[in-house]
């Protein structure tokens, strides 16, 4: 079955340390992978996609096809990174079903 | 503002009512989603039209659950005979093509007393 997984519900880090956000995914085929995010009273947006192999806001994500993973990174954290951050998978043949994960909720602590 | 757009953006009914939610997506977008989201979840898929056609629905649409997007612009969601388990967010989004990114409305709260 197609399913993505976020482990963490809540990531506390401090400002100016790494972040990591954890996604696995499920997933027979290559699958188009993406990066949401939802900062506090705002609605969701995309905040970069693995296709474009972009960095933004500081952020880049690596696809590891043999771990299936697609993790979310940043050097160093600042306060107005916390937010939700949602991982998705688009997948490309079969089915037109988007997949987010739950969720993990980024604290940056000043 | 030229993004999605949903109305109403709260809905608070009783049990066993009937609710209608209208979603506006980005004009030149041809393909529309909806989701639900409840608490501690991220957006679960609810349906998919390409234009005006509904090419995907999922399991979790009941049959008291009916998405329309007459010729292929705004979009509606209706729910029938409401229960409490229907209680939640529901999203909207649309695009231009799935591999590139769905731009989401604010949402519509549903709430069944």
């Amino acid at each position: 079955a197609q399913r993505v997984t976020q482990p963490e519900k809540l990531l506390s880090v401090f400002k100016g340390a790494p972040v990591e956000l954890k996604c696995n995914y499920s997933y027979s085929g290559s699958p188009e992978l993406f990066w949401y995010v939802q900062y506090s009273r705002q609605r969701l947006q995309l905040l970069l996609r693995h296709i474009s192999r972009e960095s933004i806001k500081g952020f880049t994500a690596d696809l590891n096809k043999g771990e299936t993973s697609f993790h979310l990174k940043k050097p160093f954290a600042q306060e107005e990174d916390s937010a939700m951050y949602y991982c998705a998978l688009s997948p490309t043949s079969g089915t037109y079903k988007y997949i987010f994960g739950t969720g993990t909720r980024l604290k940056v602590l000043a | 503002d030229t993004g999605v757009s949903q109305n109403p953006r709260h809905k608070i009914t009783k049990r066993g009512q009937n609710v209608t939610f209208r979603c506006d997506p980005i004009s030149e977008h041809n393909r529309l989603y909806w989701y639900r989201q409840t608490l501690g979840q991220g957006p679960e898929f609810l349906t998919y039209f390409q234009n005006e056609a509904q090419l995907e629905k999922s399991r979790l649409l009941s049959d008291r659950f009916s998405a329309e997007r007459p010729k292929g612009s705004f979009s509606t969601l209706e729910i029938q005979r409401t229960e409490q388990g229907d209680s939640a967010m529901y999203l909207c989004a649309s695009s231009l093509d799935p591999r590139l990114e769905q731009f989401f409305g604010p949402g519509t709260r549903l709430t069944v007393l």
